[in-house]
């Protein structure tokens, strides 16, 4: 099983500042990466699939990188609306793990 | 407009068998290429994948799972349904079905409402 392990757990900041939140692999998963948003209450929203790419809708705010074990995923300047909760999850085989979550909450 | 909606008991007793349908519409899982997976999310923790089954019937488990869960469709009903024997209080979660399609099908782009499960006596 491959284990993604998210950093930090939470992260505060302001309105208009600059979220870097990052996403480590136990093991290679080449660029099988994606970012979700959750909301309290509600599912689980994508917002970057294959490391860089933004899903259907989603800001350009937002931003993906990374390959093989190491990946990041940038807000510009955050909106009041971007505060939630972030995971990443693998599709590198069939066996999908989730991060643990970085809560991204106002300084 | 593509939806998913899960139902099943909101409560159930431990070692009972715990039974979840996804119902959804805008899609068919006749199409080459779509899945659908069921995922939980513990309250206040992490999302963990459960199960997949795709367009052609191949059925994919967590291997942590895998003895408890069973997966099937009925596309005559755009139906997915999930049972998961042997329940137990670590169990209790809100239990989300969601979409995935394409090359890369991985990942899921459409997701339930989820439906909140607990398991207490």
């Amino acid at each position: 099983e491959i284990v993604l392990t998210q950093s930090p757990a939470t992260l505060s900041l302001s309105p208009g500042e600059r979220a870097t939140l990052s996403c480590r692999a136990s093991q290679s998963v080449s660029t099988y990466l994606a970012w979700y948003q959750q909301k309290p209450g509600q599912a689980p929203r994508l917002l970057i699939y294959d490391a860089s790419n933004r899903a259907t809708g989603i800001p350009a705010r937002f931003s993906g990188s990374g390959s093989g074990t190491d990946f990041t995923l940038t807000i510009s300047s955050l909106e009041p609306e971007d505060f939630a909760v972030y995971y990443c999850q693998q599709r590198r085989n069939w066996m999908y793990t989730f991060g643990q979550g970085t809560k991204l909450e106002i300084k | 407009q593509v939806t998913l909606k899960e139902s099943g008991p909101a409560l159930v007793k431990p070692t009972q068998t715990l039974t979840l349908t996804c119902t959804f519409s805008g899609f068919s899982l006749n199409t080459t290429a779509m899945r659908v997976s069921w995922i939980r999310q513990p309250p206040g923790k992490a999302l963990e994948w459960l199960a997949r089954i795709d367009w052609d019937d191949d059925k994919f488990y967590s291997t942590s799972l895998k003895t408890r869960l069973t997966i099937s469709k009925d596309t005559s009903k755009n139906q997915v349904v999930l049972t998961m024997t042997n329940m137990d209080p670590v169990d209790t979660a809100t239990y989300y079905c969601a979409r995935s399609y394409g090359a890369s099908g991985g990942y899921f782009d459409y997701w339930g409402q989820g439906t909140l499960v607990t398991v207490s006596s």
